[in-house]
């Protein structure tokens, strides 16, 4: 089955500064890479995806770039912000209707 | 808006009682629901998928008549935990995937808390 890596588990950085996370998947054939936003206790809230025929995907401060070839993907918040503070998981299915294999997440912390 | 909603949000529950989780997909049809547990600081762990009008396909590890799932309409979905223990207190939360034109979109419910004493 699909295994997704993500690093760094654990990512601190200054108000204003780039935050990257990166995600390995195994399966050549998952097509569908979804980002999610999770604050303690709550649901994961989707931030962006990318789809296989795609490269690269911004959406103001977030952007995902995605090699294939690599079988890697990543997310990359530009201008970060307190409020960007939470944990940040990766996923790779077959499909939107598939099984969502998640990374393991990373916990971004933003200081003002 | 196509929307999951769980419920209950929390519950706390004695050994050996039983706990049922209702994830309900407002606005859209879920013929397809799935099941994650979530430990403190860890990441959503697949435990089941559900379909509607069919057994319930668990991942290995989970036991199924322990976690009782039943997906008997389009719209509601079940997670029952039989014979609860302290080891399964633990974040449950649903998720639906919905086609919306050409994207599909998985929606979450709201999660559900669980604390057995």
């Amino acid at each position: 089955g699909e295994n997704v890596e993500q690093h760094p588990s654990t990512l601190s950085v200054q108000e204003g500064d780039s935050a990257v996370i990166k995600c390995t998947y195994s399966d050549s054939a998952s097509n569908y890479f979804p980002w999610y936003k999770q604050e303690l206790g709550k649901r994961p809230q989707l931030i962006i995806d990318i789809r296989s025929n795609v490269g690269e995907k911004k959406d103001q401060r977030i952007a995902v770039t995605l090699n294939k070839t690599a079988k890697h993907f990543s997310l990359h918040i530009t201008e970060t912000q307190p409020e960007d503070s939470a944990v940040y998981f990766c996923a790779a299915s077959l499909s939107g209707y598939s099984t969502l294999t998640f990374g393991k997440g990373t916990m971004l912390l933003v200081s003002p | 808006g196509a929307v999951v909603s769980q419920h209950p949000s929390r519950v706390i529950c004695k050994s050996g009682t039983s706990v049922k989780i209702e994830c309900r997909s407002l606005d859209f049809q879920a013929t397809t629901m799935f099941w994650y547990r979530q430990f403190p600081k860890q990441s959503l762990m697949l435990m089941a998928t559900s379909n509607e009008g069919s057994k319930a396909t668990y991942e290995q590890g989970v036991e199924k008549d322990k976690f009782l799932i039943n997906h008997a309409s389009l719209t509601l979905s079940t997670l029952t935990v039989t014979s609860a223990h302290p080891e399964d207190s633990s974040f449950y939360i649903c998720s639906a995937p919905n086609r919306a034109g050409a994207t599909t979109e998985a929606f979450f419910g709201q999660g559900t808390r669980l604390t057995v004493v």
